[in-house]
């Protein structure tokens, strides 16, 4: 069975601290997709970005990067100079191709990690 | 686009009623997915659609929770008693193709005293 494990379960940073959220997964599956969302105060989840298995590049968007690393089967998110509109519940997960169960297409969350961004 | 629409955004109810949350999908969208958010568990699958099928409802929690899908723009949760335990945010979402990023509503806020 897939897993998600983010084993910080509050941050609190002052603001324009780098600030770095862990995410491992488990999965018995070659093909998969991992995602990062964010759920700010006011609760709505928005996403921040896909990964499939095949792609270990890093990627970069603003003050964002992520980290994939299959080695060690984590993906972690980064936030440069952090501000106070980062302030959020951050939560990775991941997916399986459909081929491999019925649930492949849906997202498995991890707990999330709370993040307190003070001025 | 308007987004995946949920309706109502705050339900308070006693236990024992019957409650039905609703949900538009974004046009086009061919997943349609019910997720519960607690303190407890986080978020957790209920059931999700392909095409207004279920394809998977084993997060149900139990025979009171049923969902529907009559066409590709609706669909609804109904809890039929309603229990204390059940007081969550329900999320619907959607998403274009297997594997690509779902699509949030804002949520349902679910009471039950």
């Amino acid at each position: 069975a897939q897993k998600v494990t983010q084993a910080q379960t509050e941050i609190s940073v002052v603001e324009k601290e780098d600030v770095t959220l862990d995410c491992v997964y488990e999965t018995r599956d070659t093909t998969y997709y991992l995602f990062w969302y964010k759920q700010p105060p006011s609760g709505e989840l928005v996403f921040l970005i896909r990964r499939n298995s095949f792609d270990e590049q890093n990627e970069i968007s603003g003050r964002y990067s992520w980290n994939f690393q299959k080695s060690t089967s984590s993906f972690n998110f980064t936030i440069t100079a952090s501000q106070v509109v980062d302030s959020a519940v951050y939560f990775c997960a991941l997916s399986e191709a459909a081929s491999n169960s019925n649930s492949g297409y849906a997202l498995n969350f991890g707990k999330g990690t709370s993040l307190l961004v003070t001025p | 686009d308007a987004g995946v629409i949920q309706s109502p955004r705050h339900e308070v109810t006693e236990m024992g009623q019957e409650v039905t949350l609703r949900c538009k999908p974004i046009s086009g969208h061919d997943y349609l997915f019910w997720y519960r958010q607690t303190m407890m568990r986080g978020l957790e699958l209920l059931i999700y659609f392909n095409n207004n099928v279920p394809i998977d409802d084993s997060g149900m929690p139990e025979d009171r929770f049923s969902a529907k899908m009559p066409n590709a723009s609706f669909s609804t949760l109904k809890i039929q008693p309603s229990e204390p335990r059940d007081s969550a945010v329900y999320f619907c979402a959607s998403s274009f193709v297997g594997n690509s990023p779902l699509h949030f509503g804002n949520g349902t806020r679910l009471t039950v005293t």
